[in-house]
């Protein structure tokens, strides 16, 4: 069965410091690979998706992230964190097929300190 | 583009009473239809899926009769709860597909319904 873990449950950093979010995943093929923030009471926001070809993906904000199929990983980086990136962050999968539901990690809340 | 709506965003209810949740895509035809619930502090876990036209297919441990699936149309699904009691107060989101994607599996997040039963 396919599953997301994101290992770090809460995680602080300077404003201005630079940041990984780790994620990795259990699926037997490549799936797509989403991350997403949410601020609180809010709902979903697509920050950026892998579905094939370059493995480092730019997304909105800043954010970048680089899959590695060999780690089986998917981390989210950015090199300098504003305070208003603190929030939670979920990485997610899918499996390569049509009509499927994201399989969700447990997420990491940033916690951006001046 | 690709806009999915929720209404309301927010509900209080009483307990034992109905509430019903609607979720719409605003300019593209939803052939699958997915409803998340979330927990304070905690990730969104998946309650079912519904396709257009058909019943919907929920997850272990979701009671389907507690919470009604309806997707009439291919842009509109509802999530009914019924007879909703204080332990279903949650953050309830759903997602759409496009079904024009073909193969690609993107879905895009309505906003959320917070739904605090007292």
């Amino acid at each position: 069965a396919q599953s997301v873990t994101q290992p770090d449950i809460h995680i602080t950093v300077s404003e201005g410091a630079s940041l990984e979010l780790r994620c990795n995943y259990s699926y037997g093929a490549t799936p797509y690979l989403f991350w997403y923030v949410q601020s609180p009471g809010q709902g979903l926001q697509l920050l950026l998706k892998y579905f094939s070809g370059d493995t480092l993906v730019q997304g909105i904000k800043g954010f970048e992230a680089e899959f590695k199929r060999s780690q089986s990983s998917f981390n989210l980086r950015k090199p300098s964190v504003h305070w208003s990136d603190a929030a939670e962050y979920f990485c997610a999968v899918a499996p390569n097929q049509a009509g499927t539901a994201l399989i969700f990690g447990k997420g990491t809340t940033l916690s951006v300190s001046s | 583009g690709a806009v999915v709506s929720q209404h309301p965003s927010r509900v209080i209810c009483k307990s034992g009473t109905s509430v019903k949740i609607e979720c719409r895509s605003l300019d593209f035809q939803a052939t699958t239809m997915f409803w998340y619930r979330q927990f304070p502090k905690q990730s969104l876990m998946l309650m079912a899926t519904s396709n257009e036209g058909s019943k919907a297919t929920y997850e272990q441990g979701v009671e389907k009769d507690k919470f009604l699936i309806n997707h009439a149309s291919l842009t509109l699904s509802t999530l009914t709860v019924t007879s909703a009691h204080p332990e279903d107060s949650s953050f309830y989101i759903c997602s759409a597909r496009d079904g024009r994607q073909g193969s690609y599996n993107e879905q895009f997040f309505g906003p959320g319904t917070r739904l605090t039963v007292l």
